[in-house]
């Protein structure tokens, strides 16, 4: 069993959507949920981060864990064109190895 | 501040031939990595530093070497290229390293087709 689980997608919505990507992980250690956010032909930024369960705003960005399940969310309200990219789901147990999901790839169509 | 450069941005080689890649920061990280990037694999650890003079195997480390002789610089070599090295190599540097909440800070990437 992998790691970390997403789909790649794409995922494409109509602009002004609510976009909601996911994602699962197997090491019951992870304690940080980070996402990144990559580009087409970038290299990926850190968009948030949540530690535990829980919720998380940012702005038109939710960051949404579940431990209980292994279950990561990140929801985008309002999605725009500039939103297109794609989102790489993060866990993180504290120490040096970062595990990187394959992304999903997300599509705002105008 | 320019962050994270990688040098060069896109490179061709013939199967056997040998090239370096460099990654530079400027904002005193102490720790820096090396990345692959392939369709349907995402990141792969290469190789990683914890500080000048250091160097780690990563998930993926066969074929690759690195060095780390200034602590703004790390370096992957290929010493006879194979076309299974054909990817997207990506450098990144974070401050904190296993320390949370750790962000790391990514170059722009290195295409790189071996033939």
């Amino acid at each position: 069993q992998k790691e970390v689980e997403q789909d790649p997608g794409p995922l494409s919505v109509p602009e002004g959507a609510i976009v909601s990507l996911n994602c699962t992980y197997s090491n019951s250690a992870f304690q940080y949920f980070m996402w990144y956010r990559q580009y087409s032909r970038k290299g990926p930024e850190l968009l948030m981060y949540t530690y535990s369960s829980g919720n998380k705003e940012d702005g038109r960005f939710t960051a949404q864990v579940d431990k209980s399940s292994k279950y990561i969310s990140l929801f985008i309200r309002d999605s725009q064109p500039s939103d297109s990219a794609t989102y790489l789901c993060v866990p993180w147990g504290g120490y040096q190895k970062v595990t990187f999901g394959i992304g999903t790839k997300l599509q705002v169509i105008p | 501040n320019a962050g994270v450069t990688q040098t060069p941005k896109f490179r061709v080689l013939k199967t056997g031939q040998s090239m370096t890649l460099l990654c530079a920061q400027d904002m005193n990280h102490e720790y820096m990595y090396w990345y692959r990037q392939d369709p349907g694999m995402g990141l792969r650890l290469i190789h990683y530093s914890v500080g000048e003079g250091t160097t780690a195997k990563g998930e993926v480390p066969d074929g690759y070497n690195v060095s780390r002789l200034k602590k703004q610089n790390f370096l992957l070599g290929l010493e006879s290229a194979a076309p299974s090295q054909t990817s997207v190599y990506f450098c990144a540097s974070s401050y904190l390293g296993g320390i949370p909440p750790d962000t790391q800070y990514f170059g722009p990437g290195t295409r790189l087709t071996v033939l």
